[in-house]
């Protein structure tokens, strides 16, 4: 089973500033999923960022990116110029390849402070 | 626009009620689908895997008799929470994927047991 470590409960950024969230995980797989999923208060799951881990290129949507350390098995969220929108809890997700269920780390609440 | 429908988005029931959340794919057939639980300020936790044509797989701990699931055809996925309980209370999820596309999320169900 793979396991999802997100050490961060909670973590508050000045608005423009850039937040770093950190995550690791435990698997045997090679060829895997990861993901950084956003809950805003409204509680809908938002896709923030996608990472194949074949691909040594770290992936980056806009303002969002992350650094995916293969060996190390850790895959962090930079986000960059905060935006007041960005205040939401962050999830980092495990996907096997094949295999669409998804295991979530424990969350990280992101306060951005105006 | 959303393609995944869950409705109700919030329902208030009395103790020893059943209550049924659908799950809707609008544009895609959802071969596979998933049901979350999540609790306040937590991580979402699968409660059910289930893909067309077949029975639902339940994870450890899942109660299958209370938590009925129906994958009644390729765009609808219903959950039954039979019997419900004050300590049933919870936000719950599903998350739809079909043939090479995407998986998503519907916007989650609020269940309050009185």
């Amino acid at each position: 089973a793979q396991t999802v470590t997100q050490s961060q409960p909670e973590m508050s950024v000045q608005e423009a500033e850039t937040v770093t969230l950190s995550c690791t995980y435990d698997t045997s797989e090679s060829n895997y999923y990861l993901f950084w999923y956003k809950q805003p208060p409204s509680r809908q799951m938002i896709l923030v960022i996608r990472q194949e881990a074949y691909k040594q290129q770290n992936a980056t949507e806009n303002r969002f990116s992350v650094n995916f350390q293969k060996a190390a098995k850790s895959f962090s969220l930079k986000i960059s110029d905060s935006q007041l929108g960005d205040t939401a809890m962050y999830f980092c997700a495990f996907m096997k390849l094949g295999d669409y269920k998804l295991s979530f780390g424990a969350g990280t609440t992101v306060t951005v402070r105006a | 626009g959303a393609v995944v429908s869950q409705h109700p988005s919030w329902v208030i029931c009395k103790s020893g009620t059943s209550v049924k959340i659908e799950c809707r794919s609008l544009d895609f057939q959802a071969t596979t689908m998933f049901w979350y639980r999540q609790f306040p300020k937590q991580s979402l936790m699968l409660m059910a895997t289930s893909n067309e044509g077949s029975k639902a797989t339940y994870e450890q701990g899942v109660e299958k008799d209370k938590f009925l699931i129906n994958h009644a055809s390729l765009t609808l996925s219903t959950l039954t929470v039979t019997s419900a309980h004050p300590e049933d209370s919870s936000f719950y999820i599903c998350r739809l994927t079909g043939v090479n596309t995407e998986a998503f999320f519907g916007q989650g169900t609020r269940l309050t047991v009185v």
